[in-house]
């Protein structure tokens, strides 16, 4: 069973606002990934780390930023918030190894007014 | 340029027969294919993966296929059932990407009592 957790699941949040959405996992992966995806649309990696003080832009462009100060932790963070950045946000982990799948937290949906 | 394609958003059958989800790819260099159901709101969960050195994996009722000269994939699921209602994605990674996945656009599977 994964453990991987998001928070907040759910977000209604003016523009200009600062956030930050957590992401956590308890099974010790070094590799972690933020994607976003819109209904309807695939999936795309904005952010991945693969491992502490190592994180790279993903194939889509995004003004979000992240950081990887612990193995367990992978938080994503918008500064100003605008309704373009409204989306669903999800994390994920896998294992060292280059053919291993990746686990998904539930996802967190942004909503920006 | 979209590297994995999904070109059925939708697919409906009764329960008990045979479902099948297409994906088609355009990079020859993806050698590890993966399936994932999603239910809305919540993260993708993995059901089955293929390295490209195989052309079928099975596990339970799914299946996957995959022709490399067509660089196609599918999935079958046998006998469907009402709780495999859900949008079904494709995805793909590259040995030098370390295990970054592409997206399809996914399809969303509805199988009728």
């Amino acid at each position: 069973e994964a453990d991987i957790y998001q928070t907040p699941r759910y977000l209604v949040i003016g523009t200009g606002k600062k956030i930050t959405l957590e992401c956590s996992q308890t099974m010790g992966h070094d590799k972690m990934y933020w994607y976003q995806q819109d209904p309807g649309m695939e999936l795309h990696l904005i952010h991945y780390s693969y491992g502490v003080n190592s994180t790279e832009k993903g194939d889509l462009s995004s003004e979000s930023t992240v950081s990887r100060i612990r193995t367990e932790h992978f938080p994503l963070t918008l500064e100003s918030a605008r309704p373009s950045h409204t989306s669903q946000y999800l994390c994920a982990s896998s294992e060292a190894g280059r053919r291993t799948e990746a686990f998904f937290g539930q996802g967190t949906r942004l909503t920006v007014v | 340029d979209q590297q994995v394609k999904q070109n059925s958003p939708s697919l409906s059958v009764q329960e008990g027969r045979i479902s099948i989800l297409n994906c088609d790819y355009t990079n020859s260099m993806f050698d590890y294919f993966l399936w994932y159901k999603k239910y809305p709101a919540e993260g993708p969960t993995f059901l089955i993966s293929i390295s490209s050195i195989k052309d079928k994996n099975e596990d339970g009722r799914f299946t996957v296929f995959l022709n490399k000269s067509a660089k196609h994939l599918s999935l079958h699921i046998v006998p469907s059932q009402p709780g495999d209602s859900a949008v079904y994605f494709c995805a793909a990674s590259t040995y030098n990407q370390g295990g970054k996945l592409i997206f399809g656009q996914g399809t969303e599977l509805s199988v009728k009592p």
